[in-house]
């Protein structure tokens, strides 16, 4: 089966930095991906990871390291359209998800 | 670019009443998979396709149907609904699964059973 866990929410002031934690334990691996969700909306894909390190895009990043079973999205410069809720998912040739990130940017 | 199109966005149906989800996509995608996303809860991955003529059942399959005739649609068939499917469905698609290949979803269908 699949197990994968992250906080519920988490709040943070406009410019700051945010470092939402995933982690997992899955049957298999092909794969994380962080997805972005802004209520009412369908997720929208941020990043992906299959090896062991930072990947970079802007103002995200996202990290993995397969042997802890861990990953992480930081997200930088917060601004106020980044709040939203953040989905991490686990590739086993299908997709499982997390129950999500709230993140909430204020002022 | 649509993209996966879903209809209707919302619905409210009755108990035991029947209907179909709609979805299509445009990007000649093999892979598509359709998801319920309950309040406070992760995506639940109820069936999915590799390409027509290829269906599977996911974690939640029950109380659902699908067929994918076309490469193009996979619809979602609920027949005798009930409140437990109440819930906001999307359907997504992919090229292939596996790899740094995305999943592209709908706008979701926002379904009420009372």
């Amino acid at each position: 089966g699949q197990n994968i866990d992250q906080p519920t929410e988490m709040t943070a002031t406009e410019g700051a930095i945010v470092q939402i934690n995933c982690t997992y334990q899955t049957s298999g691996f092909n794969g994380l991906f962080w997805y972005q969700q802004h209520a009412g909306e369908a997720p929208t894909f941020l990043s992906y990871n299959v090896l062991d390190g930072l990947e970079e895009k802007g103002r995200f990043s996202s990290f993995l390291s397969r042997s802890k079973g861990y990953s992480y999205l930081l997200l930088k410069e917060l601004q106020m359209k980044d709040s939203a809720s953040y989905l991490c998912a686990v590739n086993d040739y299908k997709l499982s998800f997390g129950a999500g990130t709230t993140v909430t940017v204020r002022a | 670019n649509a993209g996966v199109t879903q209809t209707p966005k919302f619905r409210i149906l009755k108990i035991g009443q029947s209907m179909t989800l709609q979805c299509t996509q445009d990007m000649n995608h093999n892979y598509m998979y359709w998801y319920r996303q309950d309040p406070g809860m992760g995506l639940k991955l109820i069936y999915y396709s590799v390409g027509a003529g290829i269906t599977d059942k996911g974690e939640v399959p029950n109380g659902y149907n699908v067929s994918r005739s076309t490469t193009e649609d996979f619809p979602l068939r609920l027949e005798l609904a009930a409140p437990s499917q109440t819930s906001v469905y999307f359907c997504a698609s992919s090229p292939r699964t596996g790899g740094n290949q995305p999943q592209h979803f709908g706008d979701g269908t926002r379904l009420s059973i009372l």
